[in-house]
């Protein structure tokens, strides 16, 4: 009965390899997003999908590309990765409209070596 | 100017104790506003959403301030499952309705 899921929990890779996320929902929410939290916890959006449309699509380096082929669900692929890519990546969901709350999945601790 | 400010804290109170956390927003704009809280290596989670008029569940009470552009969080009988971060959460408004701009979070340890 999870609401938000990710795979995998934990990525341990090497510079230079490509490696995707993958995040669904089962909330029946139409929008989804992706959030980065790096060793300072702060936690900084990436990307947002409504139905299958980017509609967020902040400062990322274009290495790092959403996909998201039906509503609940929404994949992360990464490129060339790099050192400073070594975060926690949450993928989160929410329904459009109302009070737009955003429920999270537990996470994806990548670490890049 | 950040969207989100509070204060880091870190906050260490005993048990039993009353804590307060605040946060500004810039967006005068801003329609809803939330604190999450997140326990280490954890994701964050909804606490409550935070309404004009106040409001309370349990040991815990919101207010905003809109003229101000303030909210904060009461958090009464503190216990040690207490002890996360909370994170102060608004969300943008105009045409950044629907994205939520997160504060850096406030630390809490309470300590029996």
């Amino acid at each position: 009965d999870t609401a938000v899921s990710q795979t995998p929990k934990y990525l341990v890779t090497q510079m230079g390899n490509d490696k995707s996320i993958k995040c669904e929902q089962n909330l029946g929410h139409d929008t989804m997003y992706w959030y980065k939290q790096d060793s300072k916890k702060f936690l900084k959006i990436m990307f947002s999908y409504n139905n299958k449309e980017l509609i967020i699509n902040e400062t990322v380096p274009n290495r790092f590309s959403p996909k998201s082929p039906d509503k609940a669900h929404l994949n992360l692929h990464i490129n060339s990765l790099e050192l400073g890519d070594s975060a926690v990546y949450f993928c989160a969901s929410s329904h459009t409209g109302g009070r737009y709350e955003q429920y999270f999945g537990p996470g994806t601790r990548l670490t890049v070596t | 100017r950040k969207e989100v400010e509070q204060d880091p804290g870190p906050f260490n109170v005993p048990e039993g104790a009353t804590v307060a956390f605040n946060c500004t927003y810039s967006n005068s704009a801003s329609q809803s506003f939330f604190w999450y809280r997140q326990d280490c290596r954890k994701e964050p989670k909804l606490l409550m959403s935070v309404y004009s008029s106040g409001n309370e569940d349990g040991r815990f009470t919101a207010q905003l301030n809109r003229a101000s552009q303030y909210i904060s969080l009461l958090i009464r009988d503190s216990k040690l499952s207490d002890s996360a971060t909370y994170l102060c959460v608004v969300n943008g408004g105009g045409s950044t309705l629907g994205r939520l701009y997160f504060g850096r979070g406030t630390q809490l340890t309470v300590w029996p």
